[in-house]
């Protein structure tokens, strides 16, 4: 069965630069949902989408946005990047209020 | 304060032995959810409940709505079990609100 697909799996980014991670929800999902997990922490959220519209927002910082596309394809686009940011980043699909399935992650690694 | 507390944070175990592991939420969800998180990252969903219990091979959640209260078990213990497990608390929104993990280590 397919599954969440989150690409890169890996990014090394510097100081300043941008990053953009992408996901595939499943097929027939409408929502897609951002967490960011740093070292040692617990996964915190970005931000979701419902049907291409915003549904909720986060602790996403304001140099952080992402959108759905028509093909219910998430990017999350990262600018002005800072060693803070180094994180694992999730995305998860789900049908409308239903359980939630995750991707496989993005390792972003800022130097 | 997080709003989902779970123990302990840290378990060992010899295989075969039973395994519970609680999560208590301070408001009220529309579900809770239980994740499971090997070394290397990967997120798995093992279950998603709003009232009473679910069971997959062999791993049992339940959930005590009004004491607010979820527990993990995990009968027959295996050292393939050896992962972090994650309560996460799904609002109206739908986003997750997880708890801090509870590393488990399950020896041959």
């Amino acid at each position: 069965a397919a599954g969440v697909i989150q690409s890169p799996r890996h990014l090394i980014k510097e100081k300043r630069e941008t990053a953009t991670l992408k996901c595939y929800p499943i097929p027939r999902h409408d929502t897609v949902y951002w967490y960011q997990q740093g070292p040692g922490q617990d996964p915190q959220f970005l931000i979701s989408f419902y049907e291409k519209m915003q549904s909720d927002k986060g602790s996403i910082p304001d140099r952080f946005s992402a959108q759905q596309f028509s093909d219910y394809h998430s990017e999350l686009n990262m600018s002005s990047l800072e060693l803070g940011d180094s994180a694992l980043y999730f995305c998860a699909s789900s049908s409308r209020g239903g359980i939630q399935y995750f991707g496989a992650g993005t390792r972003l690694s800022v130097l | 304060k997080n709003e989902v507390e779970q123990s302990p944070q840290n378990l060992t175990a010899q295989e075969g032995e039973f395994i519970t592991i609680n999560c208590s939420y301070s408001v009220g969800i529309s579900a809770l959810h239980w994740l499971q998180q090997h070394p290397g990252g990967g997120i798995v969903s093992l279950f998603m409940l709003s009232s009473g219990k679910k069971k997959h091979g062999r791993l049992i959640a339940t959930i005590n709505i009004q004491e607010k209260h979820s527990s993990l078990h995990i009968t027959a213990s295996h050292p393939r079990d050896s992962a972090v497990y994650i309560c996460a608390a799904q609002y109206n929104t739908d986003k997750l609100i997880f708890g801090t993990g509870t590393r488990l280590q399950v020896f041959p």
